[in-house]
């Protein structure tokens, strides 16, 4: 099945400065790649996701990039803020499966002020 | 006018005791899930139904049942609780139709519920 291994597990920047997330998944059959957010004590809320027809995707201070031939997704923050301190998880859904998604670990990034 | 709601938030039990944690969505959704975020923060699928029917059913104990009166509702029976059962468990739902070979689309979660096993 599926597998997602995501990079770094914890990742600390000052305010300002840019923080990059790296996925790579086993199925090359998954086409779809989300990205979550989630807060301490809340619940994972989507911020970007991308397709497998699409290598780019911006949203404001947000980026996700893919690359199907290497199997693997980042995420990108830019003028990151102490608000976007919390845990990011990427995913990835095989085809076959229809939407089951397979999280990878987290990455807990800190936003120094 | 919560978009996918979880009772209870919070619980705390007893081994050996039997719970519930029920679900419900009014997205208009056709597809609900369970997930388990365990200590380490790590989200892994239970499972999921579409329209009332089961669709993907990970390797759960058999004390996990979930069950699903409708598709805006998909409740989680757990029996005979154990001390590694505790974890937060999230209720999700999306548009998708669960069928094998669908595109994806965006899953929405609950609040979560706190299961304190003791």
């Amino acid at each position: 099945g599926e597998n997602v291994e995501q990079h770094p597990s914890t990742l600390s920047v000052q305010e300002g400065d840019s923080a990059v997330i790296k996925c790579t998944y086993s199925d090359s059959a998954s086409n779809y790649f989300p990205w979550y957010k989630q807060e301490l004590g809340k619940r994972p809320q989507l911020i970007i996701d991308i397709r497998s027809n699409v290598g780019e995707k911006k949203d404001q201070r947000i980026a996700v990039t893919l690359n199907k031939t290497a199997k693997h997704f980042s995420l990108h923050i830019t003028e990151t803020q102490p608000e976007d301190s919390a845990v990011y998880f990427c995913a990835a859904s095989p085809l076959q499966y229809g939407n089951k998604l397979v999280f990878g670990a987290g990455t807990i990034l800190r936003v120094k002020s | 006018d919560t978009a996918v709601s979880q009772t209870p938030k919070y619980l705390v039990t007893q081994m050996g005791n039997d719970k519930s944690i029920k679900c419900e969505q009014n997205l208009g959704h056709d597809t609900m899930y369970w997930y388990k975020q365990d200590s380490k923060k790590f989200l892994k699928i239970m499972f999921s139904y579409n329209n009332k029917e089961l669709i993907i059913n990970e390797t759960v104990p058999n004390r996990f049942s979930p069950k699903s009166p409708d598709k805006a509702h998909l409740n989680l029976h757990i029996n005979s609780l154990e001390l590694g059962d505790s974890a937060v468990y999230f209720c999700a739902s999306s548009q998708e139709s669960g069928r094998p070979g669908g595109s994806g689309n965006t899953i929405y979660f609950g609040e979560g519920s706190w299961l304190t096993v003791v």
